[in-house]
C-alpha cells in the first residue's frame, strides 16, 4: 500500500461549482500537510500548507486536515476554468531533511 | 526573480550517455531536493541534501549521482543513461521553519 493514496481523475465540473478533492495517508508520523497546483509542462506551485490537524483558508481555497481519519482535503469554491490543473497532495514527517511524499495527483477540469 | 532554476529544460540523450542536470537557489535555503516525475507515479524523491556538503539517497537513487557544489547549487548526474531514465525531473528548495518547498519548472528528459 502507497503511503499516500490520491484518486487521479479526471474529476470534470461545471465553473462556479465547489470542488473536493482528497487523499488519504497511512503513515502516522506526517505532521505538515501541503496541496500543490501543476499546470501542464509547469513546476509544483504551492496552494496551501498546514500543520497538524484543522483548517486553513485562502481566498476560495480551504484545507482540511483530519489526522485522527488520516484524511485530507482541499475545497476550491466558485470554481474558475484556470483553475483546470492537476492537484497534488504532499505531506512530511516536520524532520526536515527527507522531503515530501506526494499524492500521484487528481486531474481537474472546469468546464466554462 | 527569486526562486529555483533549473538547466537544461529539454535533453534527448542516447542510451548510455552521461549527463548532469543542473539546479540553483537564490532564497538561501539549507535544503535541496531532486524528484523524478512520471505518469501514474507521482513525484518521487531520488536524493536530497540538507545542507552544503551533505547528500542522502531518496526512494528512487539507483543510476544517479548528486553534488551539493555550495549552499546555491546541487546538480543530478546521470553516468550511464537508460531508457527507464526517461522523466520529468524537478529540483526543490524548503523555507526553513516551515511553508512549504519551492520547485523549479523542470527538465523533461527522453533516453532512446
Amino acid at each position: 500500500q502507497k503511503e499516500v493514496e490520491q484518486d487521479p481523475g479526471p474529476l470534470s465540473v461545471p465553473e462556479g461549482a465547489i470542488v473536493s478533492l482528497n487523499c488519504t495517508y497511512s503513515n502516522s508520523a506526517f505532521q505538515y500537510f501541503m496541496w500543490y497546483r501543476q499546470y501542464s509542462r509547469k513546476g509544483p506551485e504551492l496552494l496551501m500548507y498546514t500543520y497538524s490537524s484543522g483548517n486553513k483558508e485562502d481566498g476560495r481555497f480551504t484545507a482540511q486536515v483530519d489526522k485522527s481519519s488520516k484524511y485530507i482535503s482541499l475545497f476550491i469554491r466558485d470554481s474558475q476554468p484556470s483553475d483546470s490543473a492537476t492537484y497534488l497532495c504532499a505531506m512530511e514527517t516536520g524532520g526536515g531533511a527527507d522531503g515530501l511524499t506526494f499524492g500521484k495527483g487528481t486531474h481537474l477540469i472546469i468546464q466554462p | 526573480n527569486a526562486g529555483v532554476t533549473q538547466t537544461p529544460k529539454f535533453q534527448v540523450l542516447k542510451t548510455g550517455q552521461s549527463m548532469t542536470l543542473q539546479c540553483a537557489q537564490d532564497m538561501n535555503h539549507n535544503s535541496m531536493y531532486w524528484y523524478r516525475q512520471d505518469p501514474g507515479m507521482g513525484l518521487r524523491l531520488i536524493y536530497y541534501s540538507a545542507s552544503e556538503g551533505t547528500t542522502d539517497k531518496g526512494e528512487v537513487p539507483n543510476g544517479y549521482n548528486v553534488s551539493r557544489l555550495n549552499k546555491r547549487e546541487f546538480s543530478l548526474r546521470l553516468e550511464s543513461a537508460a531508457p527507464s531514465q526517461t522523466s520529468v525531473y524537478f529540483c526543490a528548495s524548503k523555507t526553513p521553519g516551515g511553508n512549504g518547498y519551492t520547485f523549479g519548472s523542470g527538465t523533461r528528459l527522453t533516453v532512446v
